[in-house]
């Protein structure tokens, strides 16, 4: 069973389109983090949040963590070709003390031209 | 400054071979991680150094797989006997310190194992 579950697992737009992905869990966290992975490269960090209702905007991208603290989702405005790549969200995993992350299996978005 | 680094970036071995893979954390991390990663998927957790110390290494997949960092410093993430199964991406990442930081994740290592 997925720890987190993220959705949808692809998705295919036009440039100029809006767009959502969804990360899901049944259990509480105390924060998560949404990574961006293009092709050859490894994960990088865009944003953590910690709060429940958050809501963080990263230029067109803006993020938000669910009240209860066990969801979270990832909402592109005008999503533009170099937006294209794998997006991840991670907790910490709460088992260890040294902050072990947990990934979800990642949504692949292209955007076309 | 570098950031974490890793060789070789593209690694073909024969099953049965045993294979090598390096990580190069940013200089004075103290963390380092090594990941699996399936095609499109997400990471997964393999072990956990603090310093020289393998403090973790719960998600290895079976005792073919050996990770060490005997200076506290570069790591050598080694699998015995590839396998097929074994063809992933090796995700390298390292962190300051404190479990709330960010880790910072290298390249990667594209494992094919035929």
């Amino acid at each position: 069973t997925q720890l987190l579950e993220q959705s949808p697992q692809f998705l295919s737009i036009q440039e100029g389109e809006n767009l959502t992905v969804y990360c899901n869990s049944s259990s509480v966290f105390s924060s998560l983090q949404w990574y961006r992975q293009e092709p050859g490269e490894g994960p990088v960090l865009l944003v953590t949040v910690v709060t429940g209702g958050e809501v963080k905007k990263l230029k067109r991208l803006t993020f938000q963590f669910g009240d209860a603290r066990k969801d979270s989702s990832l909402h592109i405005t005008a999503a533009q070709p170099g937006d294209t790549g794998l997006y991840l969200c991670a907790v910490l995993w709460r088992g260890t003390s040294y902050g072990k992350l947990t990934f979800g299996q990642g949504t692949i978005l292209t955007v076309h031209p | 400054g570098a950031g974490v680094s890793q060789s070789p970036r593209y690694k073909v071995a024969k099953r049965g071979q045993d294979v090598a893979l390096r990580c190069d954390p940013i200089s004075g991390h103290v963390s380092l991680f090594w990941y699996q990663q399936a095609l499109g998927q997400g990471p997964e957790f393999l072990t956990y150094f603090q310093n020289e110390a393998q403090l973790d290494k719960s998600g290895l997949p079976s005792d073919r797989f050996f990770a060490e960092r005997p200076e506290g410093s570069v790591s050598t993430l080694k699998i015995q006997r590839t396998q097929q199964e074994d063809s992933a991406v090796y995700l390298c990442a390292s962190r300051r310190g404190g479990s709330y930081n960010e880790q910072f994740f290298g390249p990667g290592t594209r494992l094919t194992v035929l």
